[in-house]
Parts: structure tokens; C-alpha cells; sequence
């Protein structure tokens, strides 16, 4: 079903510290995943993008990690910093279909 | 770097009355999209637009919503009849034809119905 709520979920970690931040999806179709960052005021911005023949990509600072199995998506920041602070979301999309976009976490990073 | 924008950044209209977002896509971007986020909840996709016309379109995107490309620049997504319910920011994306996933977003616009 649908979350709705004013409530995300938030991940607090100290800079400098590596977060992980989650994400289940339900359609086993899903062919492509995308990360988002978004601030606060600002449209989402993309990350990384994964598809669904790889279960590992890694950007600057970033990977994603793909499990198929259990339908899960997870982003690592390495190091994070201040700037890191933002809503992070997953999209998932099934060949031929439009994105859908997962809740949101919040990350806040503590000095 | 080249982004998109959209205008204006908060509108507050009447309930029943008609809204007009604007949005300037990245100009060599041949794909556009709305999407809106009512406050605490998902991005939702609206409609993606190609070659002057509606490629797809989600169960929202209903008679009350239009969109135009009105000259070689803007993007707009027009509301009628506003209802409470509407009040959401509403992104404007565009991308590369080449690229079609890699989506660039607006900072959106926030319209509150009163």
C-alpha cells in the first residue's frame, strides 16, 4: 500500500561516518532504479542510477547496491558530510512504464 | 551548468480557480514531465510530453490538468478549476532524447488552493 504521512523516516550519522540509507520496492519488473537527492526547497536531483543486470555500481563517494531476491536498493555515502544533508529517495520503473518514487529518508548529518 | 526553472516559485490561488505553472526545460532536452508532491508524500508522476504532444500520462493527470508547449522555450501545465487537493509543489523535469532516464528537475512550484 501507499505510505502517507508527514513523518520520513530520518538516518542521523556524524560527519565524517558512512551512511546506508534503504530502500524496498514491490514491482519484481522493475527494471532501473534511480537515487535522488533532494533539498530542502529544491527539486530532486539524480545520484545513480543502477539497472537490473547489475547488483553493484559506484560513483564518487556513492554506490548503490541492488538485491533482486528481496527487491531492496540501498545508497552508500562514503565520508559524509554537511552538504550531504538532504531527503534521499529510490525510483524504480518496469520497461515501458514511468517512474515510482519511494517515500523518502531523511539524512541529517551531525558536526 | 544549464538547469531548468520553473515559474513562479509559490502561487496561491482561489478554490475553482485556473492555474498556469511555467517551466523552461534544458534546451537541447527534448522530453518533458510534471510530477507533483503533495506536502509529506511521494513524488508522483504526472505526464510526460514529446514532439508537441502527450507521451504517457497518469490516472492524476485527469481533464482538469493540460499541458502546452506554447513556443520553443516554455513548458507549461495548466490546472482548471482548482481544488483543495491540488495544493503540492509541482516539478517540471526535462531530458536528453538520447538519455530519456536521466531526468533533470526544476526546483517546482508551490501552489496552495485555498
Amino acid at each position: 500500500g501507499e505510505s502517507v504521512g508527514l513523518h520520513l523516516p530520518t538516518l542521523s550519522v556524524q560527519e565524517g561516518d558512512n551512511s546506508i540509507i534503504n530502500c524496498a520496492y514491490s514491482n519484481s519488473a522493475s527494471d532501473y532504479f534511480i537515487w535522488y537527492k533532494q533539498e530542502s526547497g529544491k527539486g530532486p536531483q539524480f545520484i545513480i542510477d543502477i539497472r537490473s543486470n547489475m547488483d553493484k555500481r559506484q560513483g564518487q563517494r556513492v554506490t548503490v547496491l541492488l538485491n533482486k531476491t528481496v527487491k531492496h536498493l540501498s545508497l552508500q555515502i562514503a565520508a559524509t558530510q554537511p552538504g550531504d544533508s538532504a531527503v534521499y529517495f529510490c525510483a524504480e520503473r518496469s520497461h515501458g512504464q514511468n517512474f515510482v518514487f519511494g517515500p523518502g529518508t531523511r539524512l541529517s548529518v551531525l558536526p | 551548468e544549464p538547469e531548468v526553472t520553473q515559474t513562479p516559485s509559490h502561487q496561491v490561488t482561489q478554490m475553482g480557480q485556473e492555474v498556469i505553472l511555467r517551466c523552461v526545460p534544458i534546451s537541447n532536452h527534448l522530453y518533458f514531465y510534471w510530477y507533483r508532491q503533495i506536502l509529506g508524500q511521494k513524488v508522483e508522476f504526472l505526464v510526460s510530453f514529446y514532439n508537441n504532444e502527450i507521451s504517457e500520462k497518469s490516472e492524476i493527470f485527469d481533464d482538469q490538468f493540460s499541458v502546452e508547449r506554447p513556443d520553443g522555450s516554455n513548458f507549461t501545465l495548466k490546472i482548471r478549476s482548482t481544488k483543495l487537493e491540488d495544493s503540492a509543489m509541482y516539478f517540471c523535469a526535462s531530458s536528453e532524447l538520447a538519455q530519456r532516464e536521466t531526468q533533470y528537475f526544476g526546483p517546482g512550484t508551490r501552489l496552495l488552493v485555498l
